[in-house]
């Protein structure tokens, strides 16, 4: 069994300050970790992944997320949040060792950058 | 551009009247998903087709069936819509099973059910 846990509902923070959206998740074998962000009213978009080697992982945006296997956690962060940063986030998981290519998402994290 | 669309971006159906919801995508991808997203919450996968292949998750009703006549078409089929059936849809493709590919998403079908 695979599950996520997206741990904040909301994360506001002020334009030009650093922001983390929080992930930790759960699987059995070892995981592929994935950030989506979705904007009102559309599909989600792919940000970053983690499948292996280096733990800090960077994607589109300027965001980048750590992956910290014993902490179970996948954070997102970005140096300097924008306005335009404002979207819902969503933590997801695959487990490396089955093949069925099934994604479980996280309840996702709304993020409200302030001017 | 390559993409996965989906038709139409707002559905309005009645209480129990049989609806279909469509999915195309250019990235000649082997995997296609269809995901239930309620209010803003995590999307939810109904069932995807590996190719051919069709496989459905085992809580998703019997009320939800699909078909993939083809690489490039998927349909999303609602026998008896419920008000509890209310919600976006999501189509997303992949290129493989394996589970480092990361998921391409439609814009989403919104569904409403008086």
């Amino acid at each position: 069994a695979q599950s996520v846990a997206q741990p904040e509902d909301q994360v506001n923070v002020a334009e030009g300050n650093p922001l983390t959206v929080k992930c930790t998740y759960s699987v059995s074998g070892n995981p592929y970790l994935f950030w989506y962000v979705q904007y009102p009213n559309r599909g989600l978009q792919f940000l970053l992944k983690y499948i292996t080697g280096d733990n800090l992982v960077k994607g589109s945006y300027g965001f980048e997320a750590e992956f910290n296997k014993s902490q179970t956690s996948f954070h997102l962060k970005k140096p300097s949040a924008l306005v335009s940063d404002s979207a819902l986030y969503f933590c997801a998981v695959r487990d490396m060792d089955t093949n069925a290519g099934k994604s479980t998402f996280g309840d996702g994290t709304t993020l409200t950058v302030k001017p | 551009d390559a993409m996965v669309i989906q038709n139409p971006r707002y559905q309005v159906t009645q209480f129990g009247k049989p609806v279909t919801l469509s999915c195309s995508q250019t990235l000649n991808h082997n995997v296609m998903y269809w995901y239930q997203q309620k209010s803003s919450q995590a999307p939810k996968l109904l069932f995807h087709y590996y190719d051919k292949d069709f496989n459905n998750e085992a809580d998703t009703p019997d009320n939800f069936q699909s078909r993939r006549p083809n690489t490039s078409f998927c349909f999303l089929d609602i026998r008896s819509p419920g008000l509890g059936d209310a919600a976006m849809y999501l189509c997303a493709t992949s290129t493989r099973q394996g589970a480092y590919e990361k998921l391409f998403f439609g814009s989403g079908t919104q569904l409403s059910v008086l």
